[in-house]
């Protein structure tokens, strides 16, 4: 399996709301990633997990949280989210034997 | 730090033409390079990279890249064009270092091919 999955495809909420977006991959690999995407523009890092330790935050609102409960699974738990948060979230994953990160297709998020 | 350079927002070139991506880069030590291609709502998908050795590097879809040390490049190239080539091209690059240690990401390159 040399696939990232992400769930849902897409997501609508309100600001009030709270929302998980999940990550899943089953290549073994230990460094997972979240970014954000807007439009026609590259990806910007959230955070990095190494061996399901916290590695990077990129100074996140805590609006965002991760979590990482396991070394096949990335969340993503979203709170009191703004409209300015209307992206394309993507999840990635690196292995200790590759360079190249696997990119998930993303989470299309609406704020309302 | 480290950072990239993607000096076109838009190339251009007819079908079965030769395209070229360009890529600058800038990093204290010694690189990592990667291109990724990126077609509308969906994740980055991996071309190739240069960690070391032959400065050609072959990939997926015919393309290849050339890695030039003294020019700081990574340029993506492909001898003939398709019309499926047609997306937005990102250029990144990561210090050797610390296994969890982030890409960086150029601005991207929007690659369209005509008819």
């Amino acid at each position: 399996d040399t696939e990232v999955t992400q769930t849902p495809k897409h997501l609508v909420m309100g600001m009030t709301n709270k929302k998980s977006l999940k990550c899943e991959q089953h290549m073994g690999h230990r460094a997972m990633y979240w970014y954000k995407q807007k439009a026609k523009k590259p990806p910007e890092l959230m955070f990095v997990y190494s061996y399901e330790k916290l590695s990077i935050n990129e100074s996140v609102p805590s609006r965002f949280s991760p979590e990482c409960p396991n070394s096949s699974l990335l969340n993503l738990h979203l709170h009191a989210l703004q409209p300015e948060d209307s992206a394309l979230y993507l999840c990635a994953s690196r292995g200790t034997g590759n360079n190249e990160q696997f990119f998930g297709p993303g989470t299309r998020l609406t704020v309302l | 730090a480290q950072s990239v350079a993607q000096p076109e927002d838009q190339v251009n070139v007819a079908e079965g033409n030769p395209l070229t991506v360009k890529c600058t880069y800038s990093v204290s030590g010694n690189p990592y390079l990667f291109w990724y291609v990126q077609y509308p709502n969906r994740g980055l998908q991996f071309l190739l990279k240069y960690i070391t050795g032959d400065n050609l590097v072959k990939g997926s879809y015919g393309f290849e890249a050339e890695f030039n040390k003294s020019q700081t490049s990574f340029h993506l190239k492909k001898p003939s064009a398709l019309v499926s080539d047609s997306a937005l091209y990102f250029c990144a690059v990561r210090e050797r270092g610390n296994y969890g240690q982030n890409f960086v990401f150029g601005p991207g390159t929007r690659l369209s091919v005509l008819p």
